[in-house]
C-alpha cells in the first residue's frame, strides 16, 4: 500500500512568520511531486512541483525534496493570511504513477 | 483557457438511488481523472482515463460505480445503487498526459441520505 503521510496539524503561524509543511511517501520509485492548496469549500489547485532533489523556489514558496529521506517540504515565507487552507502533499506513485494525495495539513495564518 | 467543468454542483439523494455526476476537461487534454474527496481526507483516484480508455480503476467499487469517456472527451461517473458513506466531493481533473500536472475541476457535492 503506498503512502502519503503529512503531519495533520492544525497548523497557526502569525502574519508574517515561515509555515512549514511537511510529507513523507512510501515509493521509492516516485519521480514527481506535487503541493496543492485547497481552501474550504473549493477544488484543489496546484501551487508547486517539483521533481529534482534541492530546492525549488517561486515567490513566497519554496519547495524541498529530499528522495533518499523519502521527504518533501513546503516553506511560505511572509505568511498572509490569504494563505489559510489545507495544504495537499501528492506523489506519483505504484505501477499506473496515479497521483496519490496526503490528507493534507490545515494551516491558518493569524493576522 | 476555460477550466474543468464539473455539473451539477450539488446532488442530494437518497441511500439506494442512483446519480451521475458530468465532467468536461480542459480542452486537448488526454488524461482524465475522477477523484472522491472525503471530508477530512485528501482526494482518492476513482479512474484515469487515457483518451477513451481505461488506465487504472483499481480503486473503484465496480459493483456500485461506472464511469465512461465514449468519445475520449467528456465523461461521466455513476453511482448506482447510492450509500451513505458515498457522501463526499467527487472531482474531475485532466491533464495534457498521464503524469502531467493535474487541474482540477470544481467538484460535486455528494449528500447521501
Amino acid at each position: 500500500q503506498k503512502e502519503v503521510e503529512q503531519n495533520s496539524g492544525p497548523l497557526s503561524v502569525p502574519e508574517g512568520a515561515i509555515a512549514s509543511l511537511n510529507c513523507t511517501y512510501s515509493d521509492r520509485g516516485s519521480q514527481s511531486f506535487f503541493w496543492y492548496r485547497q481552501y474550504s469549500g473549493k477544488s484543489p489547485e496546484l501551487i508547486m512541483s517539483i521533481y529534482s532533489n534541492g530546492d525549488k523556489e517561486d515567490g513566497r514558496f519554496t519547495a524541498q525534496l529530499n528522495k533518499a529521506s523519502q521527504y518533501v517540504s513546503l516553506l511560505i515565507r511572509d505568511s498572509q493570511p490569504s494563505d489559510s487552507a489545507t495544504y495537499l502533499c501528492a506523489v506519483n506513485e505504484g505501477s499506473a504513477r496515479q497521483l496519490t494525495f496526503g490528507s493534507g495539513t490545515q494551516l491558518t495564518v493569524l493576522p | 483557457e476555460a477550466g474543468v467543468a464539473q455539473s451539477p454542483r450539488y446532488k442530494i439523494i437518497e441511500k439506494r438511488q442512483s446519480v451521475a455526476f458530468w465532467c468536461n476537461p480542459i480542452s486537448g487534454h488526454a488524461t482524465l481523472y475522477w477523484y472522491q474527496q472525503i471530508l477530512g481526507q485528501g482526494p482518492k483516484l476513482l479512474i484515469q482515463f487515457q483518451n477513451n480508455g481505461v488506465v487504472d480503476d483499481s480503486q473503484l467499487p465496480k459493483d456500485r460505480f461506472s464511469a465512461e469517456r465514449l468519445k475520449g472527451v467528456d465523461s461521466t461517473l455513476k453511482i448506482q445503487p447510492a450509500k451513505l458513506e458515498d457522501s463526499a466531493v467527487y472531482l474531475c481533473a485532466s491533464s495534457p498526459g498521464a503524469q502531467e500536472t493535474q487541474y482540477f475541476g470544481p467538484g460535486t457535492r455528494l449528500l447521501v441520505l
